[in-house]
């Protein structure tokens, strides 16, 4: 089983949906847990960090239940531009101490 | 954010040589830095972990002796890929952060072909 699992999709939305991605992970010590944007072939890029309260940033809403070890990020008012792939990231320590990653959940906003 | 620069971009080269690859953070301090791998369809993998001045910490079943790995100042880190075959050809990429609780900045990424 893979540390953090993500449906590979890809999603095709229509501009102005919203969209959800979730996230599951198997190591219950996990202590930071992120999502990053990456382009296609290009750098991963930190899209915002993911805390037990839930936290939002604009129209990203993302959401995380350790009892579950579940993690979902929430777009609304999807643009063209959001369209990339979404990767769930997951800490064995804390703060960026060492990363792993998802697969990625693809993402495809269309006109 | 930060900025993270890596050299080349994109690299071919011959089964058997060898190939560096360089990481730089511009505009601050990196005490760690991180080097990764993506196949293709695959997550990133972490492949070592470097603090300046010391020696790499290599993940299971990378080989150290293989992906030499060399953090000797604040600001660059190299990875050199030796003897290269066909099935190293992929995605390099490498982060670099100041302190443990600070984001880690990645680089642009390398993409190494070996024929």
């Amino acid at each position: 089983r893979k540390e953090v699992e993500q449906d590979p999709g890809p999603f095709n939305v229509p501009e102005g949906a919203t969209v959800a991605f979730n996230c599951t992970y198997s190591n219950s010590a996990s202590q930071s847990f992120f999502w990053y944007r990456q382009d296609c072939r290009k750098e991963p890029k930190l899209l915002m960090s993911v805390y037990s309260s839930g936290n939002e940033d604009g129209r990203f809403t993302a959401q995380l239940n350790r009892a579950s070890q579940y993690i979902s990020l929430l777009i609304r008012d999807s643009k063209l531009s959001d369209s990339a792939t979404y990767l769930c990231v997951v800490n064995r320590g804390t703060g960026f101490q060492k990363l792993v990653f998802g697969t990625g959940t693809r993402l495809l906003v269309s006109p | 954010g930060a900025v993270v620069s890596q050299h080349p971009s994109w690299v071919i080269c011959k089964s058997g040589t060898s190939v560096k690859i360089e990481c730089r953070s511009l505009d601050f301090q990196a005490t760690t830095m991180f080097w990764y791998r993506q196949f293709p369809k695959q997550s990133l993998m972490l492949m070592a972990t470097s603090n300046e001045g010391s020696k790499a910490t290599y993940e299971q079943g990378v080989e150290k002796d293989k992906f030499l790995i060399n953090h000797a100042s604040l600001t660059l880190s190299t990875l050199t890929v030796t003897s290269a075959h066909p099935e190293d050809s992929s995605f390099y990429i490498c982060s670099a952060r100041t302190t443990e609780n600070t984001e880690a900045f990645f680089g642009q990424g390398t993409r190494l072909t070996v024929v």
